[in-house]
């Protein structure tokens, strides 16, 4: 059964660029999370899609999007990229939302984009 | 605000010791608490505390959960160098804020 697979692994942005992150869950997984990981913050949510609705979002300003599409793929984009967006994107899925978390419910992550804003 | 503590943030220790890992939390509606290892990138699954005083164990690595105190510990007995990693816990929250709330890990390097 293959894993959460997110693309790209590695990229590299200047200041004011825009940049689109995309991540596959789990096949039958339909909750796809996305977190924001920075050493001084550790990870920071930033939303939840769930049957292509976003079910909540985090603290990020509004450069900060995504989206989910019918086969419960996702993507995160930036827009107009700030030094400070630097950091590793991981995007988690899971059966059911985590609101509905349990033993057999739990999160499971992708290796992560990596990006770098110069 | 929801938030998670963990403690220490780093810890250095060779082959053979054994560490415990502390995570505090403070959760509107706390549901559980997730452990996971992360080593290169992505943060594996090894722990779901949702009732206090029970022990979960797997291998040499065990967790328990204090709902009264607010607290999880981690423990790691006869450490390995593979455990080496970055151990993350997160508090669940039930209702309308759904979001899981990361501490900010703690890095554990075992030395040979």
């Amino acid at each position: 059964k293959a894993g959460v697979t997110q693309t790209p692994r590695y990229l590299i942005k200047t200041r004011g660029q825009q940049v689109t992150l995309s991540c596959s869950p789990i096949s039958g997984h339909r909750s796809v999370s996305w977190y924001q990981q920075t050493p001084g913050q550790g990870l920071q949510f930033l939303f939840e899609y769930f049957s292509e609705t976003q079910r909540n979002k985090g603290n990020f300003p509004g450069r900060f999007s995504g989206r989910q599409f019918s086969n419960s793929r996702s993507e995160m984009n930036v827009s107009t990229l700030e030094l400070g967006d630097s950091a590793l994107y991981l995007c988690a899925s899971s059966l059911y939302p985590t609101s509905l978390i349990s033993g057999a419910n739990v999160l499971t992550f992708g290796a992560g984009s990596r990006l770098t804003v110069l | 605000e929801d938030k998670v503590v963990q403690s220490p943030l780093s810890l250095v220790v060779h082959e053979g010791d054994t560490v415990t890992l502390n995570c505090s939390y403070e959760v509107t509606n706390f549901r559980s608490l997730l452990w996971y290892k992360q080593e290169k990138k992505a943060p594996t699954f090894l722990f779901m505390l949702t009732s206090s005083g029970i022990e979960k164990k797997s291998g040499r690595l065990s967790s328990i959960l204090d709902k009264k105190e607010l607290f999880s510990i981690l423990n790691i007995t006869a450490t390995q160098t593979g455990d080496s990693a970055v151990y993350l816990c997160a508090a669940c929250p039930q209702g309308g804020s759904e979001k899981l709330v990361f501490g900010k890990g703690m890095k554990l390097t075992v030395n040979p």
